[in-house]
């Protein structure tokens, strides 16, 4: 049982257009995170919040852009995809101390 | 930087047999947490085992169980009677105050 939310869970789209890929969870962690992940591969932090107005990149150069208005949302947003932006994204969050991120299930990206 | 080192690309075990996957770490910090984390294929990233540095205890959960070498920077995990639905990549992963480094993960095959 997920309590963080990807939608599409999967999406093919043509060269150009601007997508959002949604997550959400109902936890209330204030941290969250995106990966993008190409299958069975590592994971590559792209984007990360600690809290609603706070956003940072992360590791991996990327073209995408975040926003963190409410504490449960963190959708990404890609303005111009590119067939290099065929991957899997996958969101993340976690609560303060020893906990671990939990998942959610990934949106998997086809650029055409 | 931490960085985090799985040395076995994919790794192949009997059902119920047992198997350990490798995974080091550099790092200068004395206070952190490890984790292992399982991806079936296409499905959702699960945390499998949490170990945090200040314990000198293995973690155990169930089948699973971690030998944590703290002055090896060495965190490895133990399979014990491999099922078929273990199979899955393995990723492990190391946080300290900020973010999670995951290494490169390793495929693991359960064979009947």
């Amino acid at each position: 049982e997920a309590d963080i939310y990807q939608t599409p869970r999967y999406l093919v789209i043509g060269t150009g257009k601007k997508i959002t890929l949604e997550c959400s969870q109902t936890m209330g962690h204030d941290k969250m995170y995106w990966y993008q992940q190409d299958p069975g591969m590592e994971l590559h932090l792209i984007h990360y919040s600690y809290g609603v107005n706070s956003t940072e990149k992360g590791d991996l150069s990327s073209e995408s852009t975040v926003s963190r208005i409410r504490t449960e949302h963190f959708p990404l947003t890609l303005e111009s995809a590119r067939p290099s932006h065929t991957s899997q994204y996958l969101c993340a969050s976690r609560p303060g101390g020893a906990e671990g991120y939990t998942f959610g299930s990934g949106t998997r990206l086809t650029v055409v | 930087a931490q960085t985090v080192t799985q040395s076995q690309p994919e790794m192949s075990v009997q059902e119920a047999e047992t198997v350990t996957l490798s995974c080091t770490y550099d790092t200068s910090e004395s206070d952190y947490y490890l984790f292992w984390y399982k991806q079936p294929p296409s499905r959702q990233m699960i945390l499998v085992i949490r170990q945090e540095a200040y314990k000198q205890q293995n973690a155990t959960e169930n089948r699973f169980s971690v030998n944590f070498q703290k002055a090896a920077k060495s965190f490895s995990l133990k399979i014990s009677d491999s099922q078929l639905g273990d199979a899955a990549m393995y990723f492990c992963a190391y946080r300290s105050v900020n973010d999670m480094r995951f290494g490169a993960g390793t495929r693991l095959t359960v064979k009947p």
